[in-house]
């Protein structure tokens, strides 16, 4: 069966980086794209980016151009989200999820919480 | 300030039926862009409930449908119980910003 295994909970000071993985299983990783989205405290979720886990190409959403990177390895079937220069406002639950060809999301990851604080 | 509109909350009693509406505009719903329907448990991920306006993955029960017209999309829900309290998501694609957008959540209570 599908499964997205996320990392842990992060804490992070203002100005930091974070790194979230995710590993995939039950499904052909590298014909698919995968995204990212995140969640802040009642509200919807945000999607962040794309990343072709065939080829490794990435598209990211405008406001995250310049602090986040998104990247994959084929031997272990993990995606990585990265993001820099944190803000507060960058806390939130991050979740990665499996695109379909219309832009849908079939699976998600558990969701990985990221505070940061000073 | 969500990109598609969704009421903050509906509630009904069990059995009965609601709908929860999304509104977009025509950068996205009303540029044919597709919506799909997300359910949020209390703490865990969003679950893929509607996709492609009105198609069910498998297992999701038929009490669930979509539909969309215009620049606007409704989920139903009929025949309501309690595990289904939850917060509903609507999701498409935008034009202008390229990206898939959300709307802001509708919290249904089963009274």
């Amino acid at each position: 069966q599908v499964q997205l295994v996320q990392s842990g909970a992060e804490v992070k000071r203002p100005g930091a980086s974070v790194k979230v993985s995710c590993k995939a299983s039950g499904f052909t990783f590298t014909s698919y794209f995968m995204h990212w989205m995140r969640q802040a405290p009642g509200q919807g979720p945000e999607w962040m980016g794309i990343i072709n886990a065939g080829d490794g190409s990435t598209s990211y959403a405008q406001k995250f151009r310049g602090r986040l990177s998104m990247t994959r390895d084929t031997s272990t079937d993990t995606l990585f989200m990265e993001l820099r220069s944190l803000r507060s406002e960058d806390t939130a639950v991050y979740y990665c999820a499996r695109g379909q060809e219309n832009d849908y999301f079939d699976f998600w990851g558990q969701g990985t919480r990221v505070t940061v604080s000073s | 300030q969500s990109v598609l509109t969704q009421p903050p909350s509906v509630s009904g009693a069990p059995g009965q039926r609601v709908t929860i509406s999304c509104t977009g505009g025509g950068s996205n719903i009303g540029a044919g862009y597709d919506v799909h329907w997300y359910q949020q448990l209390p703490g865990t991920a969003p679950k893929l409930l509607i996709y492609d306006n009105n198609n069910r993955p498998s297992g999701v029960p038929d009490r669930f449908s979509g539909s969309k017209s215009g620049t606007s999309a409704s989920l139903a829900i009929t025949g309501l119980r309690a595990e289904d309290e939850a917060d509903y998501y609507c999701q498409s694609h935008d034009r202008i910003l390229g990206s898939s957008v959300f709307g802001g959540g509708t919290k249904l209570t089963v009274l």
